[in-house]
């Protein structure tokens, strides 16, 4: 597809489950970022690939959140355990990184999860 | 400690005329700001940008400026058409293409 494209579209899990997101950006763009918004807040950011690795993971709020993109193409953002303050949208956005970026990123629709 | 701060939550504006929506952030190591807006159930889409050595840049009905004195800068919306009704995010990073810090956003209404 053109787009940023992010699954699953929403879901719901049980607290102390795990969840998988997975974020497919677009065709070329080689920076990934993940972000997380809560309700009524801005984008929240949690972490930033540069290809394969991850370039800065400042933001992500503890040892329970994990990120992967093996490939430099696709990414999946990993969360153990989960408690009811994770349930949040989470956004991926990817970007060309470059002389002619002009720090524009691409965001997916976003990720809906719920932790019951 | 919020970096980039909307300090409205919410505009109401009649259709046809400005939307003025403003953005203060604290860090003077930011140079690189944006306006993103979203829909409901949608990603963010990019609005408008404007680098630190400038004060203002147009596009279309569409202006920011820039007051890096003051840490300060607005999105002019004009005319404002109810298609324009959608959150708007202010955001701002240290380099283009690094990561960007957002906002609390500013929900729109254009009234018809």
């Amino acid at each position: 597809g053109a787009g940023v494209s992010q699954t699953p579209s929403n879901k719901v899990t049980e607290k102390g489950k795990y969840v998988e997101l997975r974020c497919d950006p677009i065709s070329g763009h080689t920076a990934l970022y993940w972000y997380r918004q809560s309700l009524g807040q801005g984008p929240e950011f949690l972490i930033y690939f540069q290809g394969t690795g991850a370039a800065d993971d400042s933001g992500l709020p503890n040892d329970r959140f994990f990120a992967v993109r093996p490939e430099g193409s696709v990414s999946t953002l990993k969360i153990q355990r989960t408690e009811r303050g994770d349930s949040a949208v989470y956004l991926c956005a990817s970007s060309l990184v470059g002389t002619m970026n002009t720090g524009e990123l691409f965001f997916g629709e976003g990720s809906r999860l719920t932790v019951l | 400690d919020q970096q980039v701060k909307q300090n409205s939550p919410s505009l109401s504006v009649q259709e046809g005329r400005i939307s003025i929506l403003n953005c203060d952030y604290t860090n003077s190591m930011f140079d690189y700001f944006l306006w993103y807006k979203k829909y409901p159930a949608e990603g963010p889409t990019f609005l408008i940008s404007i680098s630190s050595i400038k004060d203002k840049n147009e596009d279309g009905r569409f202006t920011v400026f820039l007051n890096k004195s003051a840490k300060h800068l607005s999105l002019h919306i004009v005319p404002s058409q109810p298609g324009d009704s959608a959150v708007y995010f202010c955001a701002a990073s240290g380099a283009a293409g690094n990561k960007l810090t957002f906002g609390g956003g500013t929900r729109v209404l254009v009234k018809p």
